[in-house]
């Protein structure tokens, strides 16, 4: 079946620490790859995308590529801020299944100054 | 400006009771959706619309009632609820319905069954 894995978190960081969340996928078919990003309270925002084979999408300083070798689309910053505490979805959409998103389970963020 | 706005933004209520929650988006877009994010933060798709009709109807449970009058709103309409009905949940948005197309989040509605 098609899904998607996360790294477990809470993920705890000192500010301007370089972060990796990593996330893999299993999809049939060739699926478009999203972050989206949830602030306490708040809805979720999309962060950013990647709709084929080694696109590299990328916002606010985060980065991630879609490698379609390692069915990965892990996500990096260089530098964390206190502002990027938040919970971290990663997620694909496939062809034909009416627009669904499957998400990861989610990892949060903790950043501390 | 809100893009996409739930009501109300916190709905508590007995088992048993029928309840529903409200979804606009002032996007112009063609197809909107509902999602469950249970205790645990696990977001799962429970139906989709694209001009008002019915896309996805993901096993969710009968009753679940999603209603779209016109292209702008889906509303959900829960019966008889039960604990287990207890959760987060958001009303999304898209132009489109294919895998690349960004989707846009309300802010959700928390949902407590007592």
């Amino acid at each position: 079946g098609n899904s998607v894995t996360q790294m477990e978190g809470p993920v705890t960081l000192s500010e301007e620490a370089f972060l990796t969340i990593n996330c893999t996928y299993t999809a049939t078919g060739y699926p478009s790859l999203f972050w989206y990003v949830q602030y306490p309270g708040e809805g979720l925002q999309l962060l950013l995308k990647a709709t084929k084979a080694d696109d590299k999408g990328s916002n606010k300083g985060f980065e991630a590529t879609y490698r379609k070798e390692t069915t990965s689309f892990h996500l990096e910053k260089g530098s964390v801020q206190v502002s990027d505490s938040a919970v971290y979805f990663c997620a694909l959409g496939l062809y034909n299944q009416g627009g669904k998103l499957i998400f990861g389970q989610g990892t949060e963020l903790s950043v501390k100054p | 400006d809100t893009a996409v706005s739930q009501t109300p933004k916190y709905l508590v209520t007995q088992m048993g009771n029928d309840k529903s929650i409200k979804c606009e988006q002032n996007l112009g877009h063609d197809t909107m959706y509902w999602y469950k994010q249970d205790s645990k933060k696990f977001l799962k798709i429970m139906f989709s619309y694209n001009n008002k009709e019915l896309i996805i109807n993901e096993t969710v449970p009968n009753r679940f009632s999603p209603k779209s009058p016109d292209k702008a709103h889906l509303n959900l309409h829960i019966n008889s609820l039960e604990l287990g009905d207890s959760a987060v949940y958001f009303c999304a948005s898209s132009q489109e319905v294919i895998n690349g197309d960004t989707q846009y989040f309300g802010p959700g509605t928390r949902l407590t069954v007592l």
